[in-house]
């Protein structure tokens, strides 16, 4: 069990260019979960995949954003033409099914948009 | 839709001495989680304790405890006999029991300093 992995863990963009992020769920995790968290908050919930359906999106997730589970494993997360206010880390969760409230958290990707 | 606040951005206490850290919630549901998650400076976020609504007693583990008062939407927890590692944004985070709403809702968090 090697835990949650994001990469890249730092990401420094220009305004309107596109990033994307990818997260590797603990094997057997059907469940993935994409948060954003900036300065002085607690992550908001974004979007959750159950294996490589996207169940529920959050108003959060604006057209610009768009997420990813092709295969039910990994999963990416693209941001189009960025925006200073897109500035915040990105933080990664996985579950198992029958425990999907255990949620285990990645360590983040810190996007900087200048 | 539910609501999780904290109202001690910042606290402070001596090694080895007890703190409790505040939480409240907001929620029409009857059945739900609650949590407690520590984030480390610098790294990532871990669970440190979980509860579940429809349980009276309160959940521990180790040093930590909560204080879950249903009736009141309380959630506060106790770290006992401080350690400088326990130094982290704590925040508390609610998720409803029901199948396909599996979100975490979090507070803003608190940043426990541990002083040597």
């Amino acid at each position: 069990d090697t835990g949650v992995s994001q990469d890249p863990r730092h990401k420094i963009t220009k305004r309107g260019q596109n990033v994307t992020f990818r997260c590797d769920p603990i094997s057997e995790h059907n469940r993935l979960y994409w948060y954003r968290q900036t300065l002085g908050q607690g992550p908001e919930f974004l979007t959750y995949f159950q294996n490589e359906a996207q169940l529920e999106k959050s108003r959060l997730l604006s057209d610009r954003f768009s997420a990813e589970r092709p295969k039910g494993s990994f999963s990416t997360l693209e941001i189009q033409r960025t925006e200073q206010g897109d500035s915040a880390m990105y933080l990664c969760a996985s579950s198992l099914g029958s425990t999907r409230e255990l949620q285990y958290f990645g360590p983040g990707t810190r996007l900087t948009v200048t | 839709a539910q609501t999780v606040t904290q109202s001690q951005p910042e606290m402070s206490v001596q090694e080895a001495e007890t703190v409790t850290l505040s939480c409240t919630y907001d929620t029409s549901e009857n059945n739900y989680y609650l949590f407690w998650y520590k984030q480390p400076p610098s790294r990532q976020m871990i669970l440190v304790i979980r509860q579940e609504a429809y349980k009276q007693q309160n959940a521990t583990e180790n040093r930590f405890s909560v204080n879950f008062q249903k009736a009141a939407k309380s959630f506060s927890l106790k770290i006992s006999d401080s350690q400088l590692g326990d130094t982290a944004m704590y925040f508390c985070a609610f998720m409803t029991s029901n199948f396909g709403n599996e979100k975490l809702t979090f507070g803003t968090g608190t940043r426990l300093t541990i002083i040597p």
